[in-house]
């Protein structure tokens, strides 16, 4: 176990529907990342949040909504997705955005949600 | 664009081979080199973080090597087991402050 959990591991979401999917870290960091990776392409980057900021959108469409209420959580809200959509979802933490300072700590996966878009 | 490559993409070994793959990243602004295993339906696990150049890690059968100059880090594990069946994922750390991932070399050892 990593100590980073997402719930839910299988969504499968119609293109009207609106969903979110939960991260939670149990290991006190203060940074939190959402990865996408669609079939046979490396894991990509969409948002990261450093202290509940967040410091970076990867050119990700607007119907992707993240949310960071506190550095445990974090959320990824999702409305009006398309099938091309559909992937695993993956959060991460560490204990600070990966580069402030030359940080290089490492990130703590969860097991991701595999999302379906009908 | 910053490029990481793994390779072989996908790797098949009896138990008991030695094996290695590579991954490749760009030689300039290089703050770090990571290495994650990952199970099929689990989290990707960290294995190691490389800063150095001519850095060597281990854990247990497995190591890697680090060459920044060149660009290129090289994953061993010798002795494989059926355990050490998954698939091993290389990310680049520059100064995006960004981790750019491989992606990755699937490793099947066959009982």
């Amino acid at each position: 176990e990593t100590g980073v959990t997402q719930t839910p591991r299988h969504l499968v979401m119609g293109m009207t529907n609106k969903k979110s999917l939960k991260c939670e870290q149990h290991l006190g960091h203060n940074a939190m990342y959402w990865y996408k990776q669609s079939a046979k392409k490396p894991l990509e980057l969409m948002f990261v949040y450093n202290f509940k900021e967040q410091t970076e959108n990867n050119s990700v469409p607007s119907r992707f909504s993240p949310e960071c209420p506190n550095s445990s959580h974090l959320f990824l809200h999702l409305h009006t997705l398309q099938p091309e959509d559909s992937a695993l979802y993956l959060c991460a933490s560490s204990p600070i955005r990966v580069g402030v300072a030359g940080e290089v700590n490492e990130q703590f996966f969860g097991p991701g949600t595999r999302l379906t878009v009908l | 664009i910053l490029n990481v490559e793994q390779s072989p993409q996908s790797l098949h070994v009896q138990e008991g081979d030695s094996t290695n793959f590579t991954c490749s990243f760009p030689s300039s602004n290089f703050y770090a080199l990571h290495w994650y295993r990952w199970e099929t339906a689990k989290s990707p696990e960290a294995l190691f973080v490389m800063t150095l150049n001519g850095d060597e890690k281990k854990k247990g059968r497995i190591s890697a090597t680090l060459n920044t100059k060149e660009g290129y880090s090289y994953l061993y594990i010798k002795g494989s087991q059926p355990e050490d069946s998954a698939t091993y994922l290389c990310a680049f750390h520059g100064n995006t402050g960004k981790l750019i991932f491989g992606q990755g070399t699937t490793l099947q050892v066959k009982p």
